[in-house]
């Protein structure tokens, strides 16, 4: 089955540390997104992608990071400089920037 | 996003009574997508919208984009338990084709 897969499910950092959040899609899509999601508030585009070895700044993009070394995969790497990281990341693909996107189950950080 | 306001924040419904829930933008749309969530879990797509006076209907939910382009209401009849959850309304609001995102609307279905 077609789909987007992010692991792990729930994950603890202690402050100081970076930790990597992956995300994988075998739809061949072309374009991938990063979102955070706080309670009360809408999607926040953190960083996104719409081909290999290429990708773009979202609104909230400061202590995060992010690769794009083959199509399926955009894993997203939270630094020790992003100073609120506790919150739901939302990995997003579609087949080009603009269309429909689809979603995986997030990934719900923790910092303690 | 202040660009794109959802009302209302939340709604607590009978069981089999209708709803609406609203997406409002000062600016115009070039697209709008609707979404559903459950607590904790990733967005389903419900419906996308482009071209002024669009209605579109899956089940018992049904979407439509005023004439104007600049305010979508979601419509569900007859609601369900399984029609909790959250729903997000997400737009594209120039040639950018960047998503903007609703803050969501919780919805609780009373059995």
């Amino acid at each position: 089955d077609g789909g987007i897969t992010q692991s792990p499910k729930y994950l603890f950092r202690k402050e100081g540390q970076n930790v990597t959040l992956s995300c994988e899609q075998n739809l061949n899509h072309d374009a991938m997104y990063w979102y955070r999601q706080d309670p009360g508030q809408g999607l926040r585009l953190i960083y996104y992608s719409q081909i290999v070895n290429d990708f773009q700044k979202g609104d909230i993009a400061e202590g995060y990071s992010v690769s794009r070394e083959k199509k399926e995969s955009f894993p997203l790497t939270v630094t020790s400089a992003q100073k609120n990281p506790t919150a739901f990341y939302l990995c997003a693909s579609s087949s080009y920037r603009g269309n429909e996107q689809f979603f995986g189950p997030g990934t719900r950080l923790t910092v303690l | 996003s202040q660009e794109l306001e959802q009302s209302p924040q939340s709604l607590i419904v009978q069981e089999g009574k209708n709803l609406t829930i609203n997406c409002t933008s000062s600016k115009t749309l070039y697209g709008l997508y609707w979404y559903k969530q459950k607590y904790g879990e990733g967005l389903i797509f419900l419906m996308m919208l482009q071209k002024g006076g669009e209605e579109k209907s899956h089940e018992k939910i049904t979407a439509k984009l005023d004439e104007k382009k600049q305010q979508s209401s979601l419509h569900i009849t007859a609601s369900q338990p399984s029609h909790a959850g959250i729903y997000l309304c997400g737009a594209v609001m120039d040639s950018n084709y960047q998503l903007i995102w609703g803050a969501g609307t919780k919805l609780i279905i009373k059995p």
